[in-house]
């Protein structure tokens, strides 16, 4: 069975710093995909970041940066310069190449205090 | 460009009723997934609909059915409602070339009373 795991229920730090979200996974599967999605208050899901997993480099986007380790399975989220915005329920993901769903995690509560 | 819809925002129903929530897809999208979030909890996978049909299916019993209409539109019904079925229900829609690349609508947030 494919499983998301984040041990951090809730995080909080103060703006503009930088924060770390951690996030393991189990699969058999070789070829996936592995995603962070955010969900403010207003419950809509926002992509964060997408990182293939044949790919050895890890991905940015602006301020939002992963650490992809393949052999410890592990795929977690760093914000830099942390904005009041960034407040929301953070949640990994992963979908298998070639299935239709993604499994998420149970999600960190990150709060960004001014 | 229209994102993901989904209606009602809200919806109250009692035991044992029916319900049908309802998702229009962002424009050029060709497959619609459907997914439950329980309060405090990460998304689960309910099924997926493309080409009017369902692609593949969560584990769910049998109340909850899906539809899909000729423009790509979707429908969730559950039936004989349960006080455990209140959750906040997703529609992501995607293109089936690119399925990995999922947006979501803002969600119908289903109690069950």
């Amino acid at each position: 069975a494919q499983t998301v795991t984040q041990s951090q229920p809730e995080m909080s730090v103060q703006e503009a710093e930088t924060v770390t979200l951690s996030c393991t996974y189990d699969t058999s599967e070789n070829n996936y995909y592995l995603f962070w999605y955010k969900q403010p208050p207003s419950r809509q899901m926002i992509l964060v970041i997408r990182q293939e997993a044949y790919k050895q480099q890890n991905a940015t986007e602006n301020r939002f940066s992963v650490n992809f380790q393949k052999a410890a399975k592990s795929f977690s989220l760093k914000i830099s310069d942390s904005q009041l915005g960034d407040t929301a329920m953070y949640f990994c993901a992963f979908m298998i190449q070639g299935a239709q769903k993604l499994v998420f995690g149970q999600g960190t509560r990150l709060t960004i205090n001014p | 460009d229209a994102g993901v819809t989904q209606s009602p925002t809200h919806l109250i129903k009692t035991r044992g009723q029916q319900v049908t929530l309802r998702c229009s897809p962002k424009s050029g999208h060709d497959t619609v997934s459907w997914y439950q979030q329980a309060l405090g909890q990460g998304p689960q996978f309910i099924f997926q609909y493309y080409e009017e049909e369902e692609r593949q299916r969560g584990n769910f019993p049998d109340r909850f059915s899906g539809h899909q209409f000729p423009n790509y539109s979707s429908e969730l019904n559950v039936n004989a409602l349960l006080l455990g079925d209140s959750a906040l229900y997703l529609c992501a829609s995607s293109v089936v070339s690119r399925v990995y690349e999922q947006y979501f609508g803002p969600g119908t947030r289903l109690t069950v009373t």
